[in-house]
């Protein structure tokens, strides 16, 4: 089945402390990006990536790191988390020029105290 | 700079009736325009797309009409039912760059 699948799908962590999300796609997608959801504001793309070792930044990148190692995996971390990241997550990938093949994952929540 | 305004925020129709949901672009570099479905819980599912050669697509009870001059699409659901009941945003995609942009988002809630 194909599928992107992010973890942990709910996380409560506190001001400061390291934390990655982990993003992984079984398609053979090559690009693959990542977006964080706010009550009325929509999705916003925070950093995308059109292949391994290739990432760039969207339009809300501050206090983000993402890295591509591999091509099914696309990690988020958040070296310092603070409260206005509390948001919900969502990554995606497709194949690159092929935008009609795009997946979301199923979101991860995080609230940062 | 909001690039994509999206509208009504909110949509209720009854059952059979259109639902129509409106964006608006600025940024003319975008190639690339996606309606996205999502429930409570729930990623975003895409729904229909359109790239600007064309100005109509049609799939299903679902139709985008694109205004190229005007930096204006639509989404048109025909005979809406309950179970289309959800939030819609479209989006506008520079393919190019890999850099997308979405709209606020509306909710449609469909009564029996």
């Amino acid at each position: 089945e194909a599928q992107v699948t992010q973890n942990p799908r709910y996380l409560i962590t506190v001001t400061g402390k390291k934390l990655t999300v982990t993003c992984s796609q079984n398609m053979n997608h090559e690009y693959m990006s990542w977006y964080r959801q706010d009550p009325g504001l929509g999705l916003r793309q925070i950093y995308y990536s059109m292949n391994v070792e290739v990432t760039d930044k969207g339009d809300v990148p501050e206090g983000y790191k993402v890295s591509r190692k591999e091509k099914r995996n696309f990690p988020l971390i958040l070296e310092s988390p603070s409260p206005n990241q509390t948001s919900l997550y969502f990554c995606a990938s497709s194949l690159w020029g092929r935008e009609e093949t795009q997946y979301f994952g199923p979101g991860t929540r995080l609230l940062v105290l | 700079q909001q690039q994509v305004k999206q509208s009504p925020q909110s949509l209720i129709v009854q059952k059979g009736g259109i639902s129509i949901i409106n964006c608006a672009y600025e940024n003319t570099a975008f190639d690339y325009f996606p309606w996205y479905q999502q429930f409570p819980g729930k990623g975003p599912a895409l729904l229909i797309a359109i790239r600007p050669d064309v100005s109509e697509k049609k799939e299903g009870r679902f139709t985008i009409s694109f205004n190229k001059s005007a930096k204006q699409f639509s989404l048109h659901i025909m005979d809406s039912q309950p179970g289309d009941s959800a939030t819609y945003f479209c989006a506008g995609y520079n393919t190019n760059a890999g850099k997308s942009t979405f709209g606020d988002g509306t909710t449609l809630t469909v009564k029996p």
